[in-house]
């Protein structure tokens, strides 16, 4: 059975970065196909996609974002670590984690609340 | 404003059926496959369709999608109450190379 959990700090300032970490079981991000891919939805909003990081280290963010986002993965220890960089009240939002095989994004964290504010 | 384009709203009686429409263009909807979500405050979103009209495992027969052209449907029949939740169409869009998503339908279950 797959699982994942987010992690991190729910109450970030503006101009700080922010630290989400994904751990996860279930799966091995060191088999072929395998992913770990960030989302995250503002209050009453759209969900939007982040970053993906895959078994063999290729690497993809959202265009918008790029400059801000790194992703990493620890093999060793289950985790899939997501940084923002230059938070803004407008990064505001519950920010997901998610299993990827292949393009299909299978099984969710529960999501964690992030708010910007100083 | 989304990428893709989804009634902010619908409602219907237990029982009943309902429909939820995504619609794109051909750079995202009409070049893929399309996946939809249910979101419930508190809990992990859960795929419900993949590859426009595919189920996962354990998703009831309840739920069904459909495509054409540069639009999807996700129908819903024989509405329960745990029904009631957020529902988001997304997809892989070949000129922002980026997966985007409707805005989310809300599903009240009358």
């Amino acid at each position: 059975q797959i699982t994942l959990k987010e992690s991190g700090p729910t109450l970030v300032k503006p101009t700080q970065t922010l630290t989400q970490t994904c751990t996860f079981s279930g799966f091995s991000l060191t088999s072929p196909g395998e992913g770990v891919a960030w989302f995250r939805q503002p209050p009453g909003k759209a969900l939007e996609w982040l970053a993906l990081i895959y078994w063999d280290d290729d690497r993809r963010y959202s265009p918008s974002l790029k400059s801000r986002l790194t992703i990493t993965k620890d093999t060793s220890k289950n985790q899939v670590v997501l940084t923002l960089t230059n938070m803004d009240p407008v990064d505001t939002a519950t920010y997901y984690c998610t299993h990827v095989r292949g393009t299909l994004f299978d099984f969710w964290g529960q999501g964690t609340p992030v708010t910007v504010s100083s | 404003q989304s990428v893709l384009t989804q009634p902010p709203s619908v409602s219907a009686a237990p029982g009943q059926k309902v429909t939820i429409s995504c619609s794109g263009s051909i750079s995202n909807i009409g070049k893929g496959f399309v996946s939809w979500y249910q979101l419930i405050p508190g809990t992990a979103p859960k795929l419900l369709i993949y590859e426009s009209s595919k189920r996962p495992s354990g998703i009831p027969d309840r739920f069904s999608g459909s495509k054409s052209g540069t639009s999807v449907t996700l129908a819903i029949t024989g509405l329960q109450a745990g029904d009631e939740a957020d529902y988001f169409c997304g997809t892989w869009d070949t000129s922002l190379s980026l997966w985007v998503f409707g805005g989310g339908t809300k599903l009240t279950v009358l």
